[in-house]
């Protein structure tokens, strides 16, 4: 069945840029999402539509997509940041099925 | 400000049915473009899609769950409900209800309830 893949884990000190990729065979037809989920806490949305950040989202975090990779980019990553992130986005074949990717530990220190 | 809230048993036996209740506020349940969904997340492992239902009641499942996932609407209480039958410790997770609007993401969530399978 239709996966979406990203690294288990990212690794970057305060300041730097963290990168996390999601690649999908279907990303060229469907939009990638991104959300951030804290210990404890329910998913935020950070990037929506491949690349918009919504109402309240800092600046620091973009996204962006290409062929059947979508990354999120946080420039300057704070310890603040450290979190879990997902992809999400519509299933290859059946437009009704939606997935997460499996998930990035991001570690800020 | 839309606001979900997640209500069921936290405990469930083996082999029985996990039955978890989404009550919206703030909002209407019955917008033309809205989908309601439940997402859960097990202990170590990373968010899981489960379905959604439209407000028609047209629902959509994951294809590793169909079998045993049932979600529906109650737009007289403006809730929404998930059952799970046959469930197994691998089902011991927390779950979220959450809404998005058609062609896009998850953009509200509930806080989320854990709900462990034991005996």
């Amino acid at each position: 069945s239709y996966e979406l893949t990203q690294p288990p884990s990212v690794s970057v000190s305060p300041g730097q840029a963290a990168r996390i990729t999601c690649s999908g065979d279907a990303l060229p037809d469907h939009y990638t999402y991104w959300y951030q989920q804290k210990s404890g806490q329910a998913p935020v949305l950070v990037i929506y539509e491949d690349s918009k950040r919504p109402s309240g989202i800092p600046e620091r975090f973009s996204g962006s997509s290409s062929g059947t990779e979508a990354t999120l980019t946080i420039n300057g990553a704070q310890v603040d940041d450290e979190a879990d992130y997902y992809c999400y986005s519509t299933d290859s074949s059946d437009n009704h099925r939606q997935l997460f990717g499996g998930g990035t530990k991001l570690t800020v220190l | 400000q839309l606001q979900l809230q997640e209500s069921g048993p936290g405990l469930v036996k083996p082999s029985e049915t996990l039955s978890l209740t989404c009550t919206v506020s703030g909002g209407s349940i019955s917008g033309s473009d809205d989908y309601w969904g439940w997402i859960r997340r097990p202990p170590g492992k990373g968010l899981e899609w489960i379905g959604n239902i439209h407000s028609t009641g047209s629902a959509y499942y994951d294809p590793s769950l169909k079998s045993r996932v049932t979600i529906s609407v109650d737009t007289s209480k403006n809730q929404f409900s998930l059952d799970l039958s046959s469930v197994t410790a691998a089902d011991t997770a927390v779950y979220y209800c959450a809404r998005r609007r058609s062609r896009s993401a998850y953009a509200y969530w509930g806080q989320g309830t854990l709900v462990t399978v034991s005996s």
